[in-house]
């Protein structure tokens, strides 16, 4: 079936430090989604990108959808220590699917901040 | 406006027995998705629902797994016969449109089976 592949795994890095994510895939995405998890809790929704090559921006956070449908990337600049959690991309896919609205998601990645 | 609710927070079942998840979505969200989370992993799609409808199961395994969202009252998962493997993270989200940028995630069911 289709598959996201994320990286880094981990992330560990100093405050202050810009972070930067990426998930692909083989197969087209229509919507690209970045998620942060905390402990006990479900994912929350920091950026939708909606159309290739749209870049989008939510204060600190810079998410792309990638011009090919297949990956995208997540920057996190100047890195706070609530910025702790486990990141995830999403994707819809594309092509050949029915609009259902599910999503795949990439297997996380955990980033740690050292103040 | 309160968000999605799942309860309970925490289940504890024992092998064989029946495990009851609910999901109450946002006010006027009418589509409900459910996925699963296995330790250290991402979600996994599991079934989406309108009220009254099952739209796509696709991700649901064939045996023991049931959802509804019936006209009234809360989306339920429901697992028979319960087994280790069904361990996991249960995560509800509801949309007004059946959109995923227009999800909003629930806090969970963490189901252990013992």
């Amino acid at each position: 079936g289709q598959q996201l592949n994320q990286s880094p795994q981990s992330m560990f890095i100093q405050e202050g430090e810009d972070v930067s994510m990426n998930c692909t895939s083989s197969s087209i995405f229509n919507t690209w989604l970045w998620y942060k998890q905390e402990p006990g809790e479900g994912p929350v929704l920091l950026i939708a990108l909606y159309k290739a090559g749209e870049l989008t921006s939510n204060g600190r956070l810079t998410a792309q959808f990638g011009i090919t449908r297949k990956d995208s990337f997540l920057n996190i600049s100047a890195s706070i220590p609530s910025d702790v959690g486990i990141y995830f991309c999403a994707g819809q896919p594309g092509e050949g699917s029915s609009n259902t609205g599910k999503l795949i998601f990439g297997q996380g990645t955990t980033l740690q901040v050292k103040p | 406006n309160a968000g999605v609710m799942q309860n309970p927070r925490h289940l504890v079942r024992r092998r064989g027995q029946e495990a009851r998840l609910r999901c109450s979505p946002m006010k006027g969200h009418s589509h409900v998705y459910w996925y699963r989370q296995l330790p250290e992993e991402g979600l996994k799609f599991m079934v989406y629902l309108q009220k009254e409808n099952i739209i796509d199961e696709s991700g649901m395994p064939k045996e023991r797994f049931s959802a509804e969202f019936p006209k009234e009252g809360p989306s339920i998962l429901r697992i028979q016969q319960v087994v280790r493997g069904d361990s996991a993270a249960y995560f509800c989200a509801s949309s007004p449109s059946g959109q995923p940028g227009g999800y909003t995630f629930g806090s969970g069911t963490r189901l252990t089976v013992v």
